[in-house]
């Protein structure tokens, strides 16, 4: 299964963007990048996914390189509530959904 | 829809008793995870089920641990016998597909075992 690989840790001011990475380098042709977050004492919640183009929704954007062996996550402005663990996930043709041990991300005021 | 339904919220139990987790996810939805986290693990998916069939059970740890989904509204998780080891944060999911679409996970139930 392709794996992924991001920062254990990664701190942020408020208001500034954040911009948190996440390497997939043995990513197939078929595998969807997501990513979902986890706030402290709740389940994950889904962010953003995206297959090859970049992608914009209310909560982020991702950037996905163009070979695809990499990833950014966009927080544009954030703010107190979005930290949290942030996770980079690839799903596959066997279905599944496997987390990794994500970033912590941290904003301070 | 009052999202992914997870009981109890809390579970305290003695080592070697019986623990039953159970889930209600999404209707409509047609895949159902099992996560289990905890701080030295991360969040480990045990099992998931594609319309009330297991899929891959690859995660679940041992022969203690089984999942059943006797229908597309429900599904339970069950320990037995439990061991202190097992005392974590269980997490169901539920999506429509999987692969492009997104999973919506349940409050979870922290199961301490004494």
């Amino acid at each position: 299964d392709a794996k992924t690989t991001q920062p254990n840790s990664m701190e942020s001011n408020e208001e500034e963007p954040v911009h948190l990475p996440c390497n997939h380098s043995t990513i197939s042709g078929t595998d969807y990048i997501h990513w979902y977050r986890q706030l402290p004492s709740q389940g994950p919640e889904y962010v953003i996914h995206g297959l090859t183009s970049n992608v914009n929704n209310r909560m982020a954007s991702l950037a996905i390189a163009e070979d695809r062996k990499s990833s950014t996550l966009i927080l544009h402005r954030a703010t107190l509530r979005d930290a949290a663990v942030y996770y980079c996930i690839l799903s596959g043709n066997n279905n599944d959904m496997r987390f990794g041990a994500g970033t912590r991300l941290t904003v301070k005021p | 829809d009052a999202g992914v339904i997870q009981s109890p919220r809390h579970e305290v139990t003695e080592m070697g008793q019986e623990v039953t987790l159970r889930c209600k996810p999404i209707s409509g939805h047609d895949y159902l995870f099992w996560y289990r986290q905890t701080m030295m693990r991360g969040l480990e998916l045990l099992i998931y089920f594609n319309n009330n069939v297991p899929i891959d059970d690859s995660g679940m740890p041992e022969d203690r641990f089984s999942a059943k989904m006797p229908n597309a509204s429900f599904s339970t998780l069950k320990i037995q016998p439990s061991e202190p080891r097992d005392s974590a944060v269980y997490f169901c999911a539920s999506s429509l597909s999987t692969g492009f679409e997104k999973l919506f996970f349940g409050s979870g139930t922290q199961l301490s075992v004494l």
